[in-house]
């Protein structure tokens, strides 16, 4: 069965650091998203991406964060000066569809544990 | 905006029946969906729904809509210790974005 991979699945960081987390989502996908879940709390909608530009973001997603299809596989997500609250569980996901409508169901990544020190 | 609600905790005895229950705002959703979590582990989507069905069986899995109310619930039969986990409910539309609820911790007792 087709599923997304997230790597890599537990990251360390310092504090003011920029990480990169690597999704590869469904090949046939089109629509491509990323997910925070702070420890304990519910899963965040952070941002989604079709057609190589974001389409709609959260008011989380703020200028430290970026995203990127730098090819036709990989999906990534940057964080470019890493804070101790961003110390999250990061969950990629994926669908497909036509056109604008992503009209399929979303499937998730195992995600990456990001822990910031 | 969206905005999804479940009770936050339920205990059941092992071999009864546990029922999460889940409610919605966007009339617009498409696709509903159930999600596991283990303490410290990621998403297993355990089971979804189309907008348009009322009910999907799957083994010990039921999931019962009702779109008129937008309230969605997940029946897991003979409840099992390996079950306890957090459950979270969630809902997308064709825009594609999911909105998760705060789960719904499910404790199991032998």
């Amino acid at each position: 069965e087709p599923e997304v991979t997230q790597t890599p699945s537990h990251q360390v960081t310092q504090m003011g650091q920029e990480v990169i987390l690597r999704c590869v989502p469904i090949s046939n996908h089109l629509y491509f998203y990323w997910y925070r879940q702070i420890l304990g709390q519910k899963v965040e909608f952070l941002v989604s991406f079709y057609n190589n530009e974001i389409s709609e973001k959260s008011e989380i997603f703020d200028d430290q964060f970026s995203v990127e299809r730098p090819d036709g596989s990989n999906f990534t997500l940057k964080i470019r000066s890493t804070k101790l609250e961003d110390s999250a569980m990061y969950f990629c996901a994926s669908n497909g569809g036509q056109g604008v409508l992503s009209n399929t169901e979303a499937f998730f990544g195992q995600g990456t544990r990001l822990t910031v020190v | 905006g969206e905005d999804v609600e479940q009770s936050l905790f339920l205990s059941v005895r092992e071999g009864d029946s546990s029922v999460i229950n889940c409610t919605y705002t966007d009339s617009s959703s498409t696709y509903l969906y159930w999600y596991k979590q283990e303490p410290g582990a990621g998403l297993q989507l355990l089971t979804y729904i189309f907008s348009n069905m009322d009910m999907k069986q799957d083994q010990r899995l039921t999931v019962l809509l009702n779109k008129k109310d937008k309230h969605l619930s997940l029946r897991i039969a003979d409840t099992q210790t390996g079950d306890s986990a957090i459950y979270f409910c969630a809902e997308s539309t064709n825009a594609g974005k999911s909105t998760f609820g705060d789960g719904t911790t499910l404790t199991v007792k032998p």
